[in-house]
């Protein structure tokens, strides 16, 4: 079966510092990959959408790469700061390039910077 | 506000019990999806409609749980006689057909006693 694994339950860095969150799968080879965001008590909220032929995308402080070589992307945020502190989730599409139905979120990784 | 929302937004309720929990998603979103969330977990994937068809279920949609987007609009779930193991938070998202990201509501936080 398909499994998503982010790096660690938590990280810590300072504000200012660049943060690199992971997420690894497996057994699978998804057209796209998600980054989420979450914040105690309330839903996810989409930040970022890579697809398998991209290699890397931005969206101002954000960064992801996606090797599907590696089976792996990377979230980079930069110029950390404490307004970032939330949990950060990734996701696969299950069904390939037609429109969205299901992904799977990995467990997500819970981000904390420090002033 | 034209995001997605859900109601309640907390429910206790005794084992054994019926909850039904409502989400009306972004009004021109014809994709509606409900995920269940433990603590310190990512939400998982219960279901899935594409206008008022439900078009996926997951294997961890017991029979007790079912759902339901009569008119392609607001949807409802349900949990009968509900188990300890029920407790999490209720997840709905929706989105637009042929846009992969989902936008979800603020869940409802359901609790087992």
């Amino acid at each position: 079966s398909q499994k998503i694994e982010q790096n660690s339950e938590a990280l810590n860095i300072q504000e200012g510092k660049t943060a690199t969150l992971t997420c690894n799968y497996t057994n699978y080879s998804p057209a796209y990959l998600q980054w989420y965001r979450q914040d105690p008590g309330r839903g996810p909220v989409f930040l970022l959408l890579i697809r398998e032929n991209e290699k890397e995308k931005r969206k101002e402080r954000l960064k992801v790469t996606f090797d599907t070589t590696l089976k792996q992307s990377l979230f980079h945020i930069t110029a950390s700061q404490p307004a970032d502190s939330a949990t950060y989730l990734c996701a696969l599409d299950l069904l390939g390039y037609s429109s969205a139905s299901k992904i799977i979120f990995g467990s997500g990784t819970r981000l904390s910077i420090r002033p | 506000d034209t995001g997605v929302s859900q109601d309640p937004r907390h429910k206790i309720t005794k084992r054994g019990q019926n909850v039904t929990f409502r989400c009306d998603p972004i009004s021109e979103h014809n994709r509606l999806y409900w995920y269940r969330q433990t603590l310190g977990q990512g939400p998982e994937f219960l279901t899935y409609f594409q206008n008022e068809a439900q078009l996926e279920k997951s294997r961890l949609l017991s029979d007790r749980f079912s759902a339901e987007r009569p008119k392609g609009s607001f949807s409802t779930l349900e949990i009968q006689r509900t188990e300890q193991g029920d407790s999490a938070m209720y997840l709905c998202a929706s989105s637009f057909e042929g846009l992969y990201e989902q936008y979800f509501g603020p869940g409802t936080r359901l609790t087992v006693t």
